[in-house]
């Protein structure tokens, strides 16, 4: 399985502000996807990041709030933008399992702890 | 789109005894079916995983068991020990896109 890399692993934001996070993998591969987890609760897709395209976005998420670029096979970046208290949550990038992109397979990485003040 | 019902929200068992957590899926064209464990704290872990044209999965102490017919499928620990306690997680895809059950506290009893 691919070795997955979330910066931050934490931090505190004031609210109005915007937080970008990094996922990086140590191969190449096709679906990257970022999730939200909020406190006690169930792991939320956002979206698919596409790689030279736009990202996917599920209902209820949108490119305003939630940017997120996709530069290569290995690399994505979500932004969360100004932000309110309701967006303390982790968040976790995954990546299907060797990059076939016909497998289901999800592997998560560590996840980013985003506190908003 | 797919909707995830799982069942318990929390389960406590005594060590050595088995555990049981449960899910339904809506979606009958879903053929995947992912097993996450999630430490606290940690990130969530597939621990196993059953496709559509399988009805029944073991590794060690887990196994998975689906019913296509009646779309549930189930997760089953024996011989539980401390380290099983986590919340663990269903999910269901047809696609790429994993919907996810809403988690069972599992605590196990030394």
């Amino acid at each position: 399985s691919a070795v997955i890399s979330q910066k931050p692993s934490r931090d505190i934001c004031q609210r109005g502000t915007s937080l970008t996070i990094q996922c990086q993998v140590d191969s190449q591969v096709t679906m990257m996807f970022w999730y939200r987890q909020q406190p006690g609760q169930s792991l939320t897709l956002i979206a698919t990041a596409n790689q030279g395209s736009e990202a996917t976005y599920e209902s209820g998420f949108v490119i305003d709030k939630f940017p997120i670029s996709r530069p290569n096979l290995t690399f994505s970046t979500l932004t969360v933008s100004n932000m309110s208290p309701e967006d303390s949550s982790i968040y976790l990038c995954s990546v299907d399992f060797l990059g076939l992109g016909t497998q289901e397979t999800q592997y998560f990485g560590p996840g980013t702890r985003l506190l908003v003040l | 789109g797919e909707n995830v019902e799982q069942h318990p929200s929390t389960l406590s068992v005594q060590e050595g005894d088995s555990a049981v957590i449960k899910c339904t899926y809506s979606d009958s064209a879903s053929n995947y079916f992912p097993w996450y464990k999630q430490e606290l704290g940690k990130r969530p872990q597939l621990i196993i995983d059953i496709r559509s044209n399988v009805g029944e999965k073991k590794d060690q102490r887990i196994a998975v068991t689906l019913n296509k017919t009646a779309k549930h499928f189930s997760l089953h620990i024996t011989e539980t020990q401390p380290e099983d306690s986590a919340v663990y997680f269903c999910a269901a895809t047809n696609d790429y896109k994993l919907s996810f059950g809403a988690g069972t506290t599992v605590t196990v009893r030394a």
